[in-house]
């Protein structure tokens, strides 16, 4: 996997945007960033993910610089239910076909605060 | 609901005993796999399959086993072999090709005694 860096924790105040930035320098020109969440105990949620262009769905927005070596998950409006680890991932290629090995370092935690 | 089902959720067994953990998925996804978390560590893959009748070995497949006998489960036998068996364990699946999401289940924690 590309190896991705990432701030151990990070604050936000409820309502408020939470900005999770993400360094992938070494990424190639066709692997995915991808963005999933884990609450404790549960399994990880996927979130986001992206090539090349900006992305937003119902849950987050993923803002990827030109040159594709860092990325930014965003969360428009945090609530509590948002605090969590959330872990910025380029997946394995092999043969030009992903085989789903997913390396999850040790993420960021967030933690939304009224 | 479509998902990805893991039981149990909470599994206890005595040092030496085999377990199986169960994993089905309503989704049509070809690939599974599975993943072991340790407290306060990242997730590790065990084995996958991309494929009925076929699958690979993670990077810490010793002491465990798998079997893909049909499209929609993946069960994971966790053998006396393995030395920390304690652990969270998790299976995911995908569609099989690049970019394709993969989606997790809520995971099973076993604890050996």
């Amino acid at each position: 996997d590309a190896k991705t860096t990432q701030p151990p924790s990070m604050d936000c105040a409820e309502g408020r945007a939470a900005n999770l930035p993400c360094n992938h320098s070494t990424i190639s020109g066709n692997e995915y960033v991808y963005w999933y969440r884990q609450i404790h105990s549960q399994g990880p949620q996927y979130i986001i993910h992206g090539l090349k262009n900006n992305e937003t769905n119902e849950m987050a927005s993923l803002i990827i610089t030109e040159d594709r070596k860092s990325s930014t998950l965003i969360l428009p409006h945090a609530t509590l239910r948002d605090t969590a680890v959330y872990y910025c991932i380029v997946p394995s290629r092999r043969g030009g076909t992903s085989y789903g090995k997913l390396t999850f370092g040790q993420g960021t935690i967030l933690t939304v605060h009224p | 609901d479509g998902g990805i089902t893991q039981s149990p959720k909470y599994l206890f067994r005595k040092e030496g005993q085999n377990v199986t953990l169960s994993c089905e998925q309503n989704l049509n996804h070809d690939a599974m796999y599975w993943y072991r978390q340790d407290p306060g560590q990242g997730l590790r893959l065990i084995y996958y399959s991309q494929i009925v009748n076929d699958f690979q070995k993670g990077d810490i497949a010793e002491g465990y086993s798998v079997s893909r006998e049909k499209k929609e489960s993946f069960p994971l036998t966790v053998t006396s072999a393995q030395k920390n068996p304690t652990a969270f364990y998790l299976c995911a699946s995908s569609h099989r090709g690049a970019g394709n999401t993969i989606y997790f289940g809520e995971g099973s924690w076993l604890t050996v005694v």
